[in-house]
């Protein structure tokens, strides 16, 4: 069973089109739930963390957001170098100082 | 500016021969990660170190390979023999663990081909 699943697989959006991509996750005990962007051919770079249920943080056209069950990564009005796969991870007791990562949402932003 | 740093960014190698992969975590982290990036698996954990001990090592193949910290500046990750298998983006990532925080920053990667 899947602990953190990412959805869609893949995003195509017009420039300008507003969307949000969902992580959820089935560990027990959150200690924290972590979002990154990958550009290809690059290492994740790491954009949010959040702690607890009701917790929001923004980045520039991207807000984080978390509840019990899920986090979703809201891109607000996205433009072409937002095109990137984005990955979010869970961190839980059970995995120590572990992180479990989900596959991911492939984005292409079109002009 | 900080980073994780990897060497060799592309290794190329035939079946059989040795691969070491290496990593420079950021200065003052204590905890290191090395992953597995594939199309079909994503990134997988193989092992990682905290204070340069190894505390988890149940995601790689034992009999092939091995990962060691021979000091806070220096992790290694070594494949020997390496098998087509192996073929993958090898990541190291580097963090600080004080209670709580559970970041980890990424280096560019090892893109490993054996033929």
């Amino acid at each position: 069973e899947d602990q953190v699943t990412q959805s869609p697989e893949a995003l195509r959006l017009q420039e300008g089109e507003s969307s949000s991509l969902n992580c959820s996750y089935t560990v027990s005990g959150l200690r924290g739930l972590f979002w990154y962007r990958q550009d290809p051919g690059k290492g994740p770079e790491f954009l949010f963390t959040l702690y607890s249920a009701g917790e929001e943080k923004e980045k520039e056209r991207l807000k984080a957001t978390l509840t019990k069950k899920e986090s979703f990564l809201h891109i607000t009005a996205p433009k072409p170098e937002d095109s990137a796969t984005y990955l979010c991870a869970v961190q839980a007791p059970e995995y120590g100082n572990k992180l479990v990562f989900g596959a991911g949402t492939i984005l292409r932003v079109k002009s | 500016d900080a980073r994780v740093t990897q060497t060799p960014r592309h290794k190329v190698t035939e079946m059989g021969q040795e691969v070491t992969m290496r990593c420079q975590p950021i200065l003052g982290h204590n905890t290191v990660f090395w992953y597995r990036q594939t199309m079909m698996q994503g990134l997988e954990l193989l092992a990682y170190f905290r204070n340069r001990a190894p505390l988890d090592d149940s995601g790689m193949p034992k009999d092939r390979f091995s990962a060691e910290m021979p000091d806070a500046t220096l992790a290694t990750l070594k494949i020997q023999p390496s098998e087509p298998r192996d073929s993958a983006v090898y990541f190291c990532a580097s963090g600080f663990t004080p209670a709580g925080n559970y970041e980890q920053y990424f280096g560019p990667g090892t893109r490993l081909t054996v033929t």
